[in-house]
């Protein structure tokens, strides 16, 4: 069966750095994709990655290890507007999300 | 304009009632998805369709048909609802090729009671 694995919750502080990490066990791979969704808006995509290694956009980097069918989110200079949930998603022939993972961010 | 619409947004109907959710695009693309998003569940892939003449089922699509009557539009059909599929139900798109495949377009939903 295909599995995506992310924690439900984390916290963080205005200003610091924050992981979000995600597991996947699915039968085919093409890549690791990650949405952000606001309450009460549409998920918007943030990213992709098909290879190893660390893809850098502005404050939000994501990361992917094939070998290891992991990968993960870092938020940097955490701002209260990045309070929000994100969803990896995995790419085999459609895309499955994970359940989601919501950041709580204290002033 | 939006470029992915979803009509209605909001809709409070009665079990056994026929209902349909509508999806249009402007961004061109060729595949088209329906989600149904409850709290704690994530997104889950109901149909999607790569073209006109592709439909395929995702996770969940016991309960629901959809429709692509043009490549702009893609229209989700509960034919008898039931209260468990009150949810919030999102239309998205994405292009074809190796690139564009990875990033969805998402509209802004609809979230449908059934009572």
């Amino acid at each position: 069966g295909q599995s995506l694995e992310q924690p439900s919750e984390v916290t963080a502080v205005e200003g610091a750095i924050v992981q979000i990490n995600c597991t996947y066990q699915t039968s085919g791979f093409y890549g690791l994709s990650w949405y952000q969704q606001h309450d009460g808006g549409a998920p918007t995509f943030l990213s992709y990655n098909a290879l190893d290694g660390l893809e850098e956009t502005g404050r939000f980097s994501s990361f992917l290890s094939r070998s290891d069918s992991y990968g993960y989110l870092l938020l940097q200079e955490l701002q209260m507007k990045d309070s929000a949930s994100y969803f990896c998603a995995v790419r085999d022939d459609k895309i499955i999300f994970g359940k989601g993972t919501r950041l709580h961010i204290l002033p | 304009d939006a470029d992915v619409t979803q009509t209605p947004r909001n809709r409070i109907t009665k079990t056994g009632k026929r209902i349909m959710l509508e999806c249009s695009q402007t961004k061109g693309h060729d595949r088209m998805y329906w989600y149904r998003q409850d709290p704690g569940l994530g997104l889950r892939l109901i149909y999607y369709s790569f073209d006109v003449k592709d439909i395929n089922k995702g996770e969940i699509s016991d309960g629901y048909s959809v429709s692509r009557q043009a490549q702009a539009k893609f229209s989700l059909s509960l034919e008898s609802a039931i209260p468990n599929q009150t949810a919030l139900y999102f239309c998205a798109t994405s292009g074809g090729d190796r690139v564009t495949y990875n990033e969805q377009f998402f509209g802004p939903g609809t979230r449908l009671t059934v009572l």
